[in-house]
């Protein structure tokens, strides 16, 4: 069974920063891109980032760009996000999916992370 | 960045009727290979979300076929046929024909 779980979020002040996690099983996780992707509680959702499938391509929403850092441990099977300079704005839960190349759609995600940004 | 723009914002469906949702872009989602980056998912409540549709009219594993898509271009529709009591939520569609890839702002299913 293919699995995505996040773990990482919590509460932190406006300016601080936080690691999100996303743990994987049940698929070739370094044969993946992989996404993250927030939704506000309540709200849409909003596409965040991309990786590649071997780490060397990032693509960023213009929101987060220079704040966020996505990266990826294929040993591990494990995604990343390095948030930075958060602010209140940036409070959502965060999913991460795999994208599947063959239909070029984010088809599984996980459960998601609160991060709340408040002082 | 593409817009894409959903109608109606809410759906009240009594049990067994049908329900149709339609899904308006910016700008034409379809590919240089020809294929169409249109895509449906439902949330439903307290779940993350889950593919229904792949470009535009395919179901993804295990979506019963009460659900279709339909569209081309820049227009698009998901149709429930006959809803049932599990298919309330929210659904999105969304393109990934560039980045940044995005959502239309939901549809609540009730």
């Amino acid at each position: 069974e293919v699995q995505l779980v996040e773990s990482g979020g919590g509460l932190v002040q406006p300016g601080g920063s936080l690691r999100l996690s996303c743990t994987t099983s049940g698929f070739i996780f370094g044969n993946y891109w992989m996404n993250w992707v927030r939704q506000v509680p309540g709200k849409g959702l909003v596409w965040v980032s991309r990786i590649n499938s071997n780490g060397d391509r990032e693509d960023y929403a213009d929101s987060v760009k220079g704040r966020f850092t996505i990266s990826r441990d294929n040993t591990q099977n494990t995604l990343y996000l390095q948030m930075s300079s958060l602010r209140v704005e940036d409070t959502a839960v965060y999913y991460c999916a795999r994208f599947n190349w063959g239909f070029q759609v984010p088809d599984i995600w996980g459960q998601g992370t609160l991060v709340t940004v408040s002082s | 960045d593409i817009v894409l723009t959903q109608t109606p914002p809410s759906l009240s469906v009594t049990r067994g009727q049908p329900a149709s949702i339609s899904c308006k872009s910016s700008q034409s989602l379809v590919h240089s290979d020809r294929r169409t980056y249109l895509y449906w998912f439902l949330q439903k409540p307290g779940q993350s979300p889950q593919l229904l549709m792949y470009e535009v009219s395919y179901r993804f594993t295990g979506v019963p076929d009460r659900f279709s898509g339909s569209g081309s271009g820049t227009d698009f529709t998901l149709m429930i046929s006959r809803v049932e009591a599990e298919d309330v939520g929210i659904y999105y569609c969304m393109q990934t024909l560039q980045t940044p890839h995005t959502f239309g702002q939901g549809t609540k299913l009730e």
